[in-house]
């Protein structure tokens, strides 16, 4: 399934409660990204990790949580603070550019949050 | 701050005719285009790609074309198929301490047999 493995696919949140969002991906990329996707707005990051054990915030990081403990793996959790959080989550992983040669992203397959 | 706008938001093409979508960005440092195409419930897939060491990409029924000065970027495909029926988005890259990309909002394109 293209190499890397979003799970579940949809996910209902209660208010005031934490979830998490799973990526795996066993393509050997060192770095792996969180992605929100709205209609009419594109993607935008939220956080991105190029090595184990180090992560950054992209643009719209308040209220998510991630951690990479592994390569293969880059949990997104949506915490209770995110105050708009139905939207389509996306992760995505890609090679090091250790040449300073950029290539593109493959994305996981989706998770559809919707707060009820 | 850095923006990638895209233009039309949706476009309707009869099958067989040529579509384009075109992008602006504001970063001239931004030196790798990708494209990639959303079919609907489905992940995002890079289908062609143009670095800003060349101005013009084709593979089969698509091309990309890149104007550095301008600032522009093209998606151009030729003898649409009702297949070709997605959301395409544009993004631009910047290689800094991480590859920064840029998207763009999509465009919504939809092929009428």
């Amino acid at each position: 399934d293209g190499g890397i493995t979003q799970s579940p696919k949809y996910l209902f949140r209660k208010e005031g409660q934490n979830v998490t969002l799973s990526c795996e991906q066993n393509l050997n990329h060192d770095a792996m990204y969180w992605y929100r996707q709205d209609p009419g707005q594109g993607l935008r990051l939220i956080y991105y990790s190029q090595i184990v054990n180090d992560f950054q915030k992209g643009d719209i990081a308040e209220g998510y949580s991630v951690s990479r403990e592994k390569k293969e793996s880059f949990p997104l959790t949506v915490t209770s603070a995110q105050k708009n959080p139905t939207a389509f989550y996306l992760c995505a992983s890609k090679r090091a550019n250790r040449d300073r040669d950029l290539n593109g992203y493959t994305f996981g397959s989706g998770t559809r949050l919707t707060v009820v | 701050g850095e923006n990638v706008e895209q233009h039309p938001s949706t476009l309707s093409v009869q099958e067989g005719d040529s579509a384009v979508i075109k992008c602006t960005y504001s970063d001239s440092a931004s030196n790798y285009f990708p494209w990639y195409k959303q079919e609907l419930g489905k992940r995002p897939q890079l289908i062609i790609d143009i670095r800003s060491n060349v101005g013009e990409k084709k593979d089969q029924r698509i091309a990309v074309t890149l104007n550095k000065t301008a600032k522009h970027f093209s998606l151009h495909i030729t003898e649409t198929q009702p297949e070709d029926s997605a959301v395409y988005f544009c993004a631009a890259s910047i290689k800094t301490s991480y590859d920064k990309v840029i998207f763009g909002p999509g465009t919504s394109l939809s092929v009428i047999p």
